[in-house]
């Protein structure tokens, strides 16, 4: 069973537009939450990170944002860009019993168009 | 710079052979990790590592054996390669205390 969704599998933007992409995740142990950018052929590459004590975190273009209580969070790209274009993987990861970061749960990420 | 460096980028192997991955990472991190990622599945986690010579099984380690000797170094085993572990691995590193995980490039495999 999926511990993280992304249920939009693509979303198409017009530059210089607002960018959302959504995230739901089921596991209330999460306490951390990342987002990250993936071109053909490369690795992720990390964007931006929240923890669970926050309900927002922004990295100049790029704000995520955290609802606790709805388990959701969601990435913001303002003003989107060509360069944008990727597929952007949401990840969540809990502490184990001896305080340390467990893995990174991954979804099944988002293809972020951005046209021109 | 901190470095997650997988040692190919492409590999092509035949059904049946033995495949080792390495993944050898410079940021002294004490978890390291393979994925798989796979169109419509993401990246799904076949081993961690939380220190050397630990490992525990990630969501599809059937297939997959790891060593991890040295802190700096893992390395994911195909004990006999089959055509349905043609996919792209993804190592990772990430510190035992907090903060994002790295990723490697990539290596994209084919088993023919």
């Amino acid at each position: 069973d999926q511990q993280v969704k992304q249920n939009s599998p693509s979303l198409s933007v017009q530059e210089g537009r607002i960018s959302i992409l959504n995230c739901d995740y089921t596991n209330s142990m999460f306490d951390y939450f990342l987002w990250y950018k993936k071109y053909p052929a490369e690795g992720p590459t990390f964007l931006i990170s929240i923890s669970s004590i926050k309900d927002k975190n922004e990295d100049g273009r790029f704000t995520v944002f955290l609802n606790k209580s709805a388990k959701h969070l969601s990435l913001h790209i303002v003003p989107s860009q060509p360069g944008d274009s990727a597929v952007y993987f949401c990840a969540a990861s809990a502490r184990n019993y001896g305080g340390s970061q467990g893995n990174l749960i991954f979804g099944k990420g988002t293809k972020l168009s951005v046209k021109p | 710079d901190v470095k997650v460096t997988q040692s190919s980028r492409y590999l092509v192997k035949r059904t049946g052979e033995k495949v080792f991955l390495e993944c050898v990472q410079d940021m002294d991190h004490e978890n390291m990790f393979w994925y798989r990622q796979d169109p419509g599945l993401g990246l799904r986690l076949i081993y961690f590592s939380y220190d050397v010579k630990m490992k525990e099984k990630g969501d599809i380690p059937e297939g997959y054996s790891v060593s991890r000797e040295k802190k700096e170094r893992f390395s994911l085993i195909l004990e006999s390669a089959s055509t349905n572990q043609t996919s792209m691995y993804l190592c990772a590193s990430s510190s035992r205390t907090w903060g994002e995980a790295f990723f490697g490039q990539g290596t994209r495999l084919t088993v023919v």
